[in-house]
């Protein structure tokens, strides 16, 4: 599978600030996701897109596909500690597996 | 909502034996079930996909006689390391797709370390 590009790979930021990630591709996507994952866990998906354009929010997180289905952003308002993660990007074509992001690391200090 | 279970969550093995990681669909059917591994600080990579009564189709890379995986039914889908090595040291995830929506659903993952 091909692996998307991802970016930040990190962030250090302070409690409150707004975060910004995204992810780009060479090929076309019908799904896109972003998923979180602790240490030592299985990946936790956030938010799910499956039109170009489509702008969601899942409380303080809000996701949008591209118009040309090969990139898409996530954003996090507000950033508290829990946030503390790695966050996945993947892409999605029906009847195939995950294709994901390299992940960005978020640090969130009080 | 859909629960994928897997087990074990960490294993500690020597080198030279298997070991068998099971991933199942608690409450739905999952007509395919991905394997993923996972290195330190490393995104997941496919390692296999496997349809249930049928061959898994293997990833570029991946040694299907060292990486046996079986799918028996809709609700299980087992990944045996063979002969494992301290280089298979690894975080493996499975994923289940949901029969009726399509969904994807991820494990918890098995933390592999070989001695």
């Amino acid at each position: 599978g091909q692996q998307l590009n991802q970016s930040p790979q990190s962030m250090f930021i302070q409690e409150g600030e707004d975060v910004s990630m995204n992810c780009t591709s060479s090929s076309i996507f019908n799904t896109w996701l972003w998923y979180k994952q602790d240490p030592g866990e299985g990946p936790v998906l956030l938010i799910a897109l499956y039109k170009a354009g489509e702008l969601t929010s899942n409380g303080r997180l809000t996701a949008q596909f591209g118009i040309t289905r090969k990139d898409s952003f996530l954003n996090i308002s507000a950033s508290i500690p829990s946030d503390v993660g790695i966050y996945f990007c993947a892409g999605l074509n029906s009847g195939y597996a995950l294709n994901f992001g390299k992940g960005t690391s978020l640090l969130v200090t009080p | 909502g859909a629960v994928v279970s897997q087990h074990p969550s960490w294993v500690i093995c020597k080198s030279g034996t298997s070991v068998k990681i099971e991933c199942r669909s608690l409450d739905f059917q999952a007509t395919t079930m991905f394997w993923y591994r996972q290195f330190p600080k490393q995104s997941l990579m496919l390692m296999a996909t496997s349809n249930e009564g049928s061959k898994a189709t293997y990833e570029q890379g991946v040694e299907k006689d060292k990486f046996l995986i079986n799918h028996a039914s809709l609700t299980l889908s087992t990944l045996t390391v063979t002969s494992a090595h301290p280089e298979d040291s690894s975080f493996y995830i499975c994923s289940a797709r949901h029969r009726s929506n399509e969904k994807l659903f991820f494990g918890s993952g098995t933390q592999l370390s070989v001695l």
